[in-house]
């Protein structure tokens, strides 16, 4: 069984451009949350979808930040005309449903897409 | 609203030790506990998790113990390994707020050989 899958795993952009980053969750799972890690400090919650819903995005900026989960396919956290201080590691995570601590039903990270704004 | 702070940002242990990280938590509804280990370049990775109608959970080499009263998680880690070196974050699943997991800032565990 696939874990959680994000790609690219390295993105670099220069100020102004989008970012594009996706995560295909688990097998399985159905509800998908992003966040955001600053070098050296922990992971900052920024939005949970459920498919083709936005359940709570209040961690993400107001500006220039969206996200999607549709039907079909992969979640999409998308960054438009990136800054500095968008650099940032972005991590997707997955659970089958909201997670508790049934065996197997808790909550998965991937590995990153690491972002450089230049 | 819910925050989580670890005691210690760093651990330095000699191999072989018992390893202990704690976590303070402020939201008494908070009623699920996750511990995670990040090496560095990686995502996070479970460890072990717990409910809050219990209040200690075992798994290999590691145990989480949960004090609902102090609000106070801990993981334990027996027998470190070299491998064990990574930082690791507790973080607190907030179901009354749309169910959504809140990290502390992290504890970078050192094992020394």
């Amino acid at each position: 069984n696939a874990g959680v899958m994000q790609n690219p795993r390295h993105l670099v952009r220069r100020r102004g451009q989008e970012a594009r980053l996706r995560c295909s969750p688990m097998k399985g799972h159905s509800h998908v949350y992003w966040y955001r890690q600053l070098p050296e400090e922990g992971l900052k919650f920024m939005v949970y979808l459920q498919k083709e819903n936005i359940i709570d995005e209040s961690g993400m900026p107001k500006e220039r930040f969206s996200a999607e989960f549709p039907k079909e396919g992969p979640s999409i956290l998308r960054i438009q005309q990136v800054v500095r201080g968008d650099s940032a590691a972005y991590f997707c995570a997955s659970s089958p449903q909201q997670g508790h601590s049934s065996t197997g039903n808790t909550i998965y990270f991937g590995e990153g897409s690491w972002l450089t704004v230049v | 609203g819910e925050s989580v702070g670890l005691h210690l940002p760093t651990l330095s242990v000699q191999e072989g030790d018992n390893s202990i990280i704690n976590c303070a938590y402020s939201n008494s509804a908070s009623d699920y506990f996750i511990w995670y280990k990040q090496e560095s370049g990686k995502g996070p990775q479970f460890i072990i998790d717990i409910r809050s109608n219990m209040d200690k959970r075992q798994g290999q080499r590691v145990t989480v113990l949960l004090n609902k009263t102090v609000k106070h998680l801990s993981l334990q880690i027996a027998a470190t390994q070299p491998g064990d070196s990574a930082v690791y974050f507790c973080a607190v699943f907030l179901y009354n707020q749309g169910g959504k997991l809140i990290f502390g800032q992290g504890t970078e565990l050192s094992v020394k050989p």
